[in-house]
């Protein structure tokens, strides 16, 4: 049962647009929700993240928006830049729970 | 900076043999986390570790089992190793027990012939 959902498992954007990476998820017990990014051959990054008593978190070009009524949340990034360009998980954790990892969406940005 | 190594990055292993992951962090952190990562899967927690000694299974332990005999090192260990368990592993370290951010190491590429 996959409670964090990744629909897009790849997204392709022309620099300096916006890219919107989205993310699904099933139980409402969840309270925090992150964004980590992942270049080939290295581990995921930690990018962004945004409690459930919020609906917006900003970090430079990084932008994170949870509308917990629908379950789902977002990451934008403008404008986008070719070093972006990798896969993109987001994770959602419960009160002392354990991070549930999505199955990551694979972000290219074209010059 | 916080640092996680993992012993190497690339590994070719037989059926049926014993391998040993290791994962070392330079943070003092009291958690430790094995994943695997698998096209369309995503990351998947094997094994993680709150304490020394202290192990707790993830959400596909299966086929595998780990040792936390000292804080900064969690070994990840197969001990019959399959086809079906070609993969990334990644090792992570945290902070705090809810894990709310968690460190990264590189990566193992394992592969099993």
């Amino acid at each position: 049962d996959q409670q964090v959902k990744q629909n897009s498992p790849s997204l392709s954007v022309q620099e300096g647009r916006i890219s919107i990476l989205n993310c699904d998820y099933t139980n409402s017990m969840f309270d925090y929700f992150l964004w980590y990014k992942k270049y080939p051959a290295e581990g995921p990054t930690f990018l962004i993240s945004i409690s459930s008593i919020k609906d917006k978190n900003e970090d430079g070009r990084f932008t994170v928006f949870l509308n917990k009524s629908a379950k789902h949340l977002s990451l934008h990034i403008v404008p986008s830049q070719p070093g972006d360009s990798a896969v993109y998980f987001c994770a959602a954790k419960k009160l002392g729970g354990k991070l549930i990892f999505g199955q990551g969406t694979e972000l290219s940005v074209k010059p | 900076d916080v640092k996680v190594t993992q012993s190497s990055r690339y590994l070719v292993k037989r059926t049926g043999e014993k391998v040993f992951l290791e994962c070392v962090q330079d943070m003092d952190h009291e958690n430790m986390f094995w994943y695997r990562q698998d096209p369309g899967l995503g990351l998947r927690l094997i094994y993680f570790s709150y304490d020394v000694k202290m192990k707790e299974k993830g959400d596909i332990p299966e086929g595998y089992s780990v040792s936390r005999e000292k804080k900064e090192r969690f070994s990840l260990i197969l001990e019959s190793a399959s086809t079906n368990q070609t993969s990334m592993y990644l090792c992570a370290s945290s902070v705090l027990a809810g894990a709310d951010t968690q460190y990264f190491g590189p990566g193992t590429r394992l592969t099993v012939l």
